[in-house]
């Protein structure tokens, strides 16, 4: 079965320093997303790739976070640096295609539980 | 703005009996609506979604949507203690699906 693979699965970083996070999408799927969800709340849209390009960005905090996806496939999404506001759950998910009120559904990786000290 | 409201709950239910949870939305336009399943501690998993008035069956999932009264809702029949997770609705609008803070269901033994 088709997954979209995320790593680390955990991350324990100290303020101020550099963090990665590593996606590979569900083969074949264009359109890629990294979310934030702090605990008790709903997943946040940080970014949104389709192949390459940026999509959506609006929520994504530039001074610190950046993605890329250069080669349409897999992402990373990088932090720095680390503040302890970042301490959440980051998620990717993929779509087949972006389509304008499509049912294309998303679908999760593990997630990569980040904790800033 | 664009938002989707859930009761944060929880939600306790019997063992056998129906769970019943609820989304509303703001905006009319919105086009698609999904059901995620969240245990604690993992990522979203899909159950279902909808973009049509009326029922949709899948299993022991039945989603309902009133796009007139702007909710959209989820039933589980014969609950079981491995449905205990939270419920997260997502509603599409045009290119964005904007998310509510979900449901947390627990059934009972």
């Amino acid at each position: 079965e088709a997954e979209v693979a995320q790593s680390p699965r955990y991350k324990i970083t100290e303020k101020s320093q550099a963090v990665a996070f590593w996606c590979d999408p569900i083969s074949g799927h264009a359109t890629l997303y990294w979310y934030r969800q702090i605990l008790g709340q709903g997943p946040e849209l940080l970014v949104q790739f389709q192949d390459e390009s940026v999509v959506d960005d609006s929520q994504l905090p530039k001074d610190r976070f950046s993605a890329e996806r250069l080669k349409g496939v897999d992402s990373t999404l990088k932090i720095q640096p680390a503040e302890l506001g970042d301490s959440a759950m980051y998620l990717c998910a993929s779509s087949s295609r972006l389509l304008a009120g499509g049912q294309d559904t998303q679908y999760f990786g593990p997630g990569t539980r980040l904790t800033v000290l | 703005q664009k938002e989707v409201e859930q009761n944060s709950g929880p939600l306790s239910v019997p063992e056998g009996a129906i769970a019943s949870l609820n989304c509303t939305y703001s905006d009319r336009g919105s086009q698609s609506f999904f059901w995620y399943r969240q245990y604690s501690g993992k990522s979203p998993e899909l159950i279902m979604f909808i973009y049509s008035n009326g029922d949709k069956e899948d299993g022991r999932f039945t989603a309902q949507l009133n796009k007139a009264s702007q909710y959209v809702s989820l039933l589980i029949r014969d609950s079981q203690p491995s449905d205990s997770a939270t419920y997260l609705c997502a509603v599409r609008v045009n290119y964005q699906l904007i998310w509510g803070a979900g449901t947390k269901l627990i059934i009972k033994p």
